[in-house]
């Protein structure tokens, strides 16, 4: 089992480029997350999905856009990106409980 | 202010030390209380799950919860230089599928 896998795992944007960061994780779980962190910040949600079909909005999620594509994959888009979106973006997912079992990241620079 | 607060630290101990860490929030729905671990450039992990108040324990690690304080704690014994990482506290008012609440996590150095 990979777990949760993310891709990329570096990315760097021009300000107004838009890209997607893409999520997949092989556990059968139910709920998908989207974090960011940032020195100082901690970690933020910024949407999650508690199961397939739904989405919900998180503590900062201006700015971003999701899709549940399927039971699996979760994607996390931007649109515009900003220089305020400069940060590490985590995928988490979870099964019937609060464990979250967390993927390895993409550090994300925009210029 | 946010609903769970957290000193960043870095908090610097000698291996073999006791270490708390800690928690306070403000929220008296949370009722289900985690412990991650956070290597650098690594994504957290889960270490300690707790519900309601009281005490859990796994190896060197203990985790309390005080609810009538809102106040958490994760205490490592044998502090070991493998124990150095950032730890996250995190809290949810329910048991299942719901976002979690994250502190912004405590930076520890076990020293040799």
């Amino acid at each position: 089992n990979a777990g949760v896998t993310q891709t990329p795992k570096f990315q760097v944007l021009k300000t107004g480029q838009s890209m997607t960061l893409q999520c997949a994780q092989d556990m059968n779980h139910n709920s998908m997350y989207w974090y960011r962190q940032d020195p100082g910040m901690g970690l933020r949600l910024i949407y999650y999905s508690a199961s397939e079909g739904t989405t919900d909005k998180g503590e900062v999620p201006n700015g971003y856009n999701v899709s549940r594509l399927n039971k699996r994959e979760f994607s996390l888009r931007l649109e515009s990106a900003a220089p305020s979106q400069t940060s590490v973006y985590f995928c988490a997912s979870s099964h019937n409980s609060n464990e979250q079992f967390f993927g390895p990241g993409t550090r994300l620079t925009v210029l | 202010q946010k609903e769970v607060e957290q000193d960043p630290g870095p908090l610097s101990v000698p291996e073999g030390a006791i270490v708390s860490l800690n928690c306070t929030y403000s929220n008296s729905a949370f009722q289900y209380f985690m412990w991650y671990r956070q290597y650098s450039r690594k994504g957290p992990e889960l270490l300690m799950y707790t519900y309601s108040s009281g005490n859990k324990e796994d190896g060197r690690f203990t985790a309390q919860v005080d609810k009538s304080s809102k106040y958490i704690s994760l205490f490592i014994r044998d502090s070991q230089p493998s124990d150095s990482a950032t730890y996250l506290c995190a809290m949810t008012p329910r048991n299942s599928g719901y976002a979690l609440n994250f502190g912004k996590g405590t930076s520890l150095l076990v020293t040799p």
